[in-house]
């Protein structure tokens, strides 16, 4: 089972982007799609997007396609993602979650959670 | 995008009870359907996925079923750490959220 490990709060200007990564242990990195999922305050879950290593194939919402990159590095089993052009509306938990490569979407091991707060 | 919406938006049992969770998703998503439990400040924690298969180490009462655009979890013998809000998730188009059932013991 793959242990997930993200990247601390950070609080951010609207704008101007940000970074979150991901570190997996525990396993094969490249058994994983690496998705990334927010939640803003009391809010459902929304899927941003995600990445296979193993491809180098990702995909995103079509709402993050324009300001979302997700990318991942085999030699140090980190997942990242960059979200540009940083609005209000953007603060929330921002997760990581792994699912077998192929089956992209059933959430087995998630991170612990990374806030963002989006603030002038 | 498939939208999921679910029903109810609480549900208010006693200890022992059964819980019915509906999901209705707006075009057919086959079996790609997951259930999450979240409680307040963990990450969704994985239920069911395949809108029938318990993931592992997931207690026997939960069970998922349905197919295509119409999807139940029933929680039977309901137990106090089963609180919280439940989402379902479709995954055969890219991924959506249902905006969850809370469910109060």
């Amino acid at each position: 089972q793959v242990q997930l490990v993200q990247s601390g709060a950070e609080v951010k200007k609207p704008g101007s982007s940000v970074r979150v990564s991901c570190k997996a242990s525990g396993d094969t990195f490249t058994d994983y799609a690496f998705s990334w999922v927010r939640q803003a305050p009391g809010q459902g879950p929304e899927w941003v997007g995600m990445v296979i290593p193993l491809t180098g194939t990702g995909n995103e919402a079509q709402e993050f396609r324009d300001r979302v990159t997700i990318t991942a590095d085999e030699s140090t089993s980190t997942a990242y993602m960059e979200l540009r052009s940083l609005r209000s509306e953007d603060t929330a938990m921002y997760f990581c979650a792994t699912s077998p490569w192929h089956l992209v979407g059933r959430f087995d091991n998630w991170g612990q959670g990374s806030l963002i707060t989006v603030s002038s | 995008e498939i939208v999921m919406t679910q029903s109810p938006v609480t549900l208010s049992l006693s200890p022992g009870e059964t819980a019915t969770l509906s999901c209705r998703a707006s075009h057919s998503v086959a079996d790609g359907l997951a259930w999450y439990q979240q409680r307040p400040g963990q990450a969704p924690r994985l239920l069911v996925y395949g809108a029938s298969t318990t993931a592992p180490g997931i207690p026997a009462r939960f069970g998922g079923s349905g197919f295509g655009t119409d999807f139940t979890l029933t929680i039977s013998s309901l137990q106090s750490e089963d609180f919280g809000v439940y989402y379902c998730q479709q995954y055969n188009n890219l991924v959506t959220f249902g905006q969850g059932t809370w469910v109060e013991i």
